[in-house]
């Protein structure tokens, strides 16, 4: 089966950076991806590592250790609109389906 | 991006009927589609995994005969909820991909489903 796991909740203030942590149980591993979705909206894809190390896109930056089954997401800058919540997803073996974190919600203050 | 369009946003059933979600592919050829639920505060869970013209694949615990799921052309998958209770209530939410070795999934807007 597969598992991930993500804190439940996150918060950060304006202007700060903030690391969401992901570590993952799969039978086979094809990709960790990062997903962002606001209240009441549809998730929107940020990042994707199938290979160790760190990818920078923006304010947003996502790491992989596949050695240590273990992800981040890194968030500067951080936005009074970055406000959501942020899922790291796998895709099993012959990365076909892709399963969900339960997700993190990131609060970000003035 | 690629464009995923889903139908209605919004729907209010009374308990027992059936309610049908569409899912579309604006602008690419989709052969394989998922669809989603996702409880208030929750992960998204797959529920099924929609091919073009074959049955879909539904995931341990989804009750195919209660989702139907249709694919009938390379740029629409339909869920159909049916005889729905008050515990079908939740957000259904289709994707998508370019290609199956694409990285990215594109999301529908996803249809808040209340039934009363």
């Amino acid at each position: 089966g597969q598992s991930l796991e993500q804190p439940s909740e996150v918060t950060a203030v304006e202007g700060a950076i903030v690391q969401i942590n992901c570590t993952y149980q799969t039978s086979g591993f094809y990709g960790l991806s990062w997903y962002q979705q606001h209240d009441g909206g549809a998730p929107t894809f940020l990042s994707y590592n199938a290979l160790d190390g760190l990818e920078e896109t923006g304010r947003f930056s996502s790491f992989l250790s596949r050695s240590d089954s273990y992800g981040y997401l890194l968030l500067q800058e951080l936005q009074m609109k970055d406000s959501a919540s942020y899922f790291c997803a796998v895709r099993n073996t012959g990365g076909f389906k892709t399963i969900f974190g339960a997700g993190t919600r990131l609060f970000v203050k003035a | 991006g690629a464009v995923v369009s889903q139908h209605p946003s919004r729907v209010i059933c009374k308990s027992g009927t059936s309610v049908k979600i569409e899912c579309r592919s604006l602008d690419f050829q989709a052969t394989t589609m998922f669809w989603y639920r996702q409880f208030p505060k929750q992960s998204l869970m797959l529920m099924a995994t929609s091919n073009e013209g074959s049955k879909a694949t539904y995931e341990q615990g989804v009750e195919k005969d209660k989702f139907l799921i249709n694919h009938a052309s390379l740029t629409l998958s339909t869920l159909t909820v049916t005889s729905a209770h008050p515990e079908d209530s939740s957000f259904y939410i289709c994707s998508a991909r370019l290609t199956v070795m694409n990285t990215e999934a594109f999301f529908g807007q996803g249809t808040r489903l209340t039934v009363v």
